[in-house]
């Protein structure tokens, strides 16, 4: 069984630049979602998508947008970075069954200088 | 969801039992609760979860009080690997639902 990858690991962006991460469900997971965590705080939801639309959001502005592809993979993109959005970015899949536990990857690290 | 609170930190003896507790006075009777830990520099892992029965797998146990406002996490044999920040979440199960919200969570710290 293939858990969840994200790639790439790091990064460095430049403030107003565009930035994509990239996630791979684990197999059998058609669920995924986004979470930002800032350097020690818990995760805060971004938002997930199931049968490739958006259908649950938080507290984030809509520069923060995603895809979902055929293969259940997913991106975030996030334009017109700003100091605030530097953070470790959480990809998790589940399958969509209500009590299904969800499974994250190890994130990427993004820094926008 | 229902908040959680969680102390922000504890320690416990290499191969002794450590107990997480975490209160969620204002849970409703159809949020389930959730515990995941994070150790440094990886994505939270998945540890119990339960609705009111006490469960048990092969990483831990976790014990609900009858009135369901509190509950513990219990490591029965905690190792050196288990330093990290465990949260408790509570999460209503509604549809394809994948939001979980953490707090701080609490930071265990075991010592050999």
């Amino acid at each position: 069984e293939t858990g969840v990858t994200q790639s790439p690991t790091h990064l460095i962006k430049t403030r107003g630049q565009q930035v994509t991460l990239r996630c791979s469900s684990q197999s059998g997971h058609n669920t995924v979602s986004w979470y930002q965590q800032a350097l020690g705080q818990g995760p805060q939801f971004i938002f997930q998508y199931y049968r490739e639309e958006e259908n649950g959001r938080g507290n984030f502005p809509p520069r923060f947008s995603g895809l979902q592809f055929p293969n259940y993979s997913s991106e975030l993109n996030v334009n017109a970075l700003e100091l605030d959005d530097s953070a470790l970015y959480l990809c998790a899949s589940s399958a969509a069954i209500n009590l299904s536990p969800l499974h994250f990857g190890n994130g990427t690290r993004l820094t926008v200088t | 969801d229902a908040k959680t609170t969680q102390p922000p930190s504890m320690d416990c003896a290499e191969g002794r039992a450590a107990n997480l507790p975490c209160n969620h006075s204002t849970i409703s009777g159809n949020e389930y609760v959730y515990w995941y830990r994070q150790i440094h520099s990886q994505g939270p892992q998945y540890i119990i979860h339960g609705l009111k029965n006490n469960e048990t797998n092969e990483m831990a146990s976790l014990i609900i009080t009858e009135d369901r406002k509190s509950s513990t996490l219990i490591l029965p044999h905690a190792t050196l690997r288990d330093t990290a920040v465990y949260y408790c979440i509570v999460r209503v199960l509604t549809g394809a639902n994948s939001k979980l919200t953490f707090g701080k969570g609490i930071t265990l710290s075991v010592r050999p």
